[in-house]
């Protein structure tokens, strides 16, 4: 079956810093999207992410679709950025929407 | 836009009893929806698609008789978890689809089973 893979699997920054975390993907999709969980669980929503380029604030995300990787950029990071950041990809070859999620990135942004 | 809901936000329940989960969506229809299941400090796992008029479709390994799923409305979908033992123990999360946007989530269902 299809694999996501995340990289790097934890992370330890000070506040301000900048981070750049990656989404492996093994087979054509045609969804992508990238959610921050928070300490109580909730999933929040950051970007639909197929193909492209997008901005949203201090974050950002690319997906070169055709090399099968995304990419989630954070700047100036904060302490409320901690959390697990997940990318979860929809394939192509289900014809559904169902996502399947990749292994995880665990920031923890320190004063 | 895009607002789900789930209750409730956790249950204790004594082994052998079991446990309604409701996921609505606010704002907007939802003709699928999805069940996930997390343990700690692990990924989701997607347990099953909900289909509003139709039958669930279960993942492989997951029970159906166990986790009884029912899309009664275009914003309503239940998880009952039957018979519930200690090991069925989780956090659950539904989300709901919305064409061009993706899945929106719920806030979780934290169940522990005693």
């Amino acid at each position: 079956g299809i694999q996501v893979e995340q990289s790097p699997p934890d992370l330890i920054l000070q506040e301000g810093a900048n981070s750049t975390l990656r989404c492996n993907f093994s087979d054509s999709v045609n969804n992508l999207q990238w959610f921050h969980q928070n300490p109580w669980g909730q999933l929040i929503n950051l970007f639909y992410i197929p193909s492209g380029t997008k901005q949203n604030g201090r974050l950002s995300a690319t997906t070169v679709a055709t090399e099968r990787y995304s990419l989630l950029y954070i700047s100036s990071s904060q302490t409320t950025d901690s959390g697990v950041y997940f990318c979860a990809v929809s394939l192509q070859s289900y014809n559904t929407d169902k996502l399947i999620f990749g292994t995880g990135t665990r920031l923890q942004v320190f004063p | 836009g895009a607002v789900v809901s789930q209750h409730p936000s956790w249950v204790i329940c004594k082994s052998g009893t079991s446990v309604k989960i409701e996921c609505r969506s606010l704002d907007f229809q939802a003709t699928t929806m999805f069940w996930y299941r997390q343990f700690p400090k692990q990924s989701l796992m997607l347990m099953a698609t909900s289909n509003e008029g139709s039958k669930a479709t279960y993942e492989q390994g997951v029970e159906k008789d166990k986790f009884l799923i029912n899309h009664a409305s275009l914003t309503l979908s239940t998880l009952t978890v039957t018979s519930a033992h200690p090991e069925d123990s989780s956090f659950y999360i539904c989300s709901a689809a919305r064409r061009t946007s993706g899945q929106f989530f719920g806030p979780g269902t934290r169940l522990t089973v005693l």
